[in-house]
């Protein structure tokens, strides 16, 4: 079975950090891209990452550029997002998806995790 | 913020048809890039209900379909059932955004 289970969530304050992680199964994270998804407390999904599959390409929302740091481990079939400066709208839970082709503009996510909440707050 | 825009909310009856709009623009959807749509049931992730504009993956039920035209797309879901009272969202690529994928801004689906 195809699988993604994120951890590494929890209460950080203002300017704190925290690194997700993503346990991928079933399949080789090493052929494809992934991606970080998040959605703020009762609002919609919003795109904040992906990685190529050997990590050379990355590609961040504007608003965590130069905070947010994703990256891989394929021989651990791993995928992380090292997250520094955070913030109060950094709140949310933090899916990782796999990107279900390699043509990135043509592409869809699935599977999705179950999700990690992070919460940012004093 | 989103720049495919969804209605905030559509409801019918058991058994109507309700469709879901996002709007997008030249840049998205216009620049013929593929669009796709997701499901939410409430308390759980997302879930995949229609790629590449109109294809169901296995599992989905052909009471969902999804189109494509110009600038927008849609959403259809026929016999609405109890089941399908969810949160539901589109997706596709914006080429004025560096790397970056888009999600519309959600459309609650309320079974009356």
């Amino acid at each position: 079975e195809v699988q993604l289970v994120e951890s590494g969530g929890g209460l950080v304050q203002p300017g704190g950090s925290l690194r997700l992680s993503c346990a991928a199964s079933g399949f080789t994270l090493s052929s494809y891209w992934m991606t970080w998804v998040r959605q703020a407390p009762g609002k919609g999904l919003e795109w904040v990452a992906n990685i190529n599959q050997d990590g050379s390409e990355k590609h961040y929302v504007d608003s965590v550029k130069g905070r947010f740091t994703i990256s891989r481990d394929n021989a651990k079939n791993s995928l992380h997002l090292q997250m520094n400066s955070l913030r109060a709208e950094d709140t949310a839970v933090y899916y990782c998806a796999r990107d279900r082709l390699n043509i990135v503009f043509r592409s869809w996510f699935d599977p999705w995790g179950q999700g990690t909440l992070v919460t940012v707050s004093s | 913020q989103s720049v495919l825009t969804q209605p905030p909310s559509v409801s019918g009856a058991p058994g109507q048809r309700v469709t879901i709009s996002c709007t997008g623009s030249s840049s998205n959807i216009g620049a013929d890039y593929d669009v796709h749509w997701y499901q939410q049931l409430p308390g759980t992730a997302p879930k995949l209900l229609i790629y590449g504009n109109i294809n169901r993956p296995s599992g989905v039920p052909d009471r969902f379909s999804g189109s494509k035209s110009g600038t927008s797309a849609s959403l259809a879901i026929t016999g609405l059932q109890a089941e399908d009272a969810a949160d539901y969202y589109c997706q596709s690529y914006d080429s004025s955004l560096s790397g970056s994928k888009v999600f519309g801004t959600g459309t609650k689906v309320t079974v009356l």
